[in-house]
């Protein structure tokens, strides 16, 4: 049973670029949430994907934007990068609206670094 | 708002027992949850509670108070391979069910 994945495992891009990161969920999955880690900290909410649609969005610009696909992939697109988009990516998979203590599985993630 | 606390670093023998302290303020509480993160690799599940007291498993145990924002989680007969930053995160109600906020993570050394 595979986990998340997620590609690329890194990337080097320069200031004003933009750039697609990628994630398949964990099979059975259907909800895809974004994570934003810059290093040492804690990992930072961008937005949730359910039913191909953004359900919610944390506190980044609008540069930051995504994308499902009826398999329940999903793709984080960030344009005009900036230097301090430099972090980890982290996507995580649950299943869907049901509350309770459905416990997120986190891919390894993509390392961007912006030059 | 929207705020968890927790040490940046601690120091353990192995062998030993550490106790890792996160407390939090939030708006409508659903839920906490501990997260191991070795560098470079994804976080992985430790534990929930959402209920106060205390949940065992294993030699990792987490405890919650929702009275008092307190939650810690509890490591024993610590072995090397514990080494790694461990993060703890709140869910809120509203909005996207398994929205969790993060604390900047604790990075747990543990000495031979």
């Amino acid at each position: 049973d595979a986990g998340v994945t997620q590609s690329p495992t890194h990337l080097i891009k320069t200031r004003g670029q933009q750039v697609t990161l990628r994630c398949s969920p964990k099979s059975g999955h259907d909800t895809v949430s974004w994570y934003q880690q810059a290093l040492g900290q804690g990992p930072q909410f961008i937005f949730q994907y359910y039913e191909e649609e953004e359900r919610q969005r944390g506190n980044f610009p609008d540069r930051f934007s995504g994308h499902q696909y009826p398999n329940y992939s999903s793709e984080l697109n960030v344009n005009a990068l900036l230097l301090g988009d430099s972090a980890l990516y982290l996507c995580a998979s649950s299943r869907g609206d049901r509350g309770g203590n459905e416990k997120l599985f986190f891919g390894s993630g993509t390392q961007l670094s912006v030059l | 708002g929207q705020n968890i606390d927790q040490p940046t670093e601690m120091t353990a023998t192995e062998g030993a027992i550490v106790q890792i302290n996160c407390t939090y303020q939030t708006s409508g509480f659903n839920g906490l949850f501990w997260y191991q993160q070795h560098a470079g690799e994804a976080p992985t599940f430790l534990s929930y509670n959402v209920l106060d007291g205390l949940e065992e498993k294993g030699r990792f145990s987490s405890f919650l108070s929702r009275s008092k924002g307190y939650s810690y989680l509890l490591l024993k007969e610590l072995q090397m391979k514990d080494s790694a930053s461990y993060l703890c995160a709140v869910r809120a109600y509203g909005g996207a069910t398994n929205k969790l906020i993060f604390g900047t993570g604790t990075l747990l050394a543990v000495q031979p």
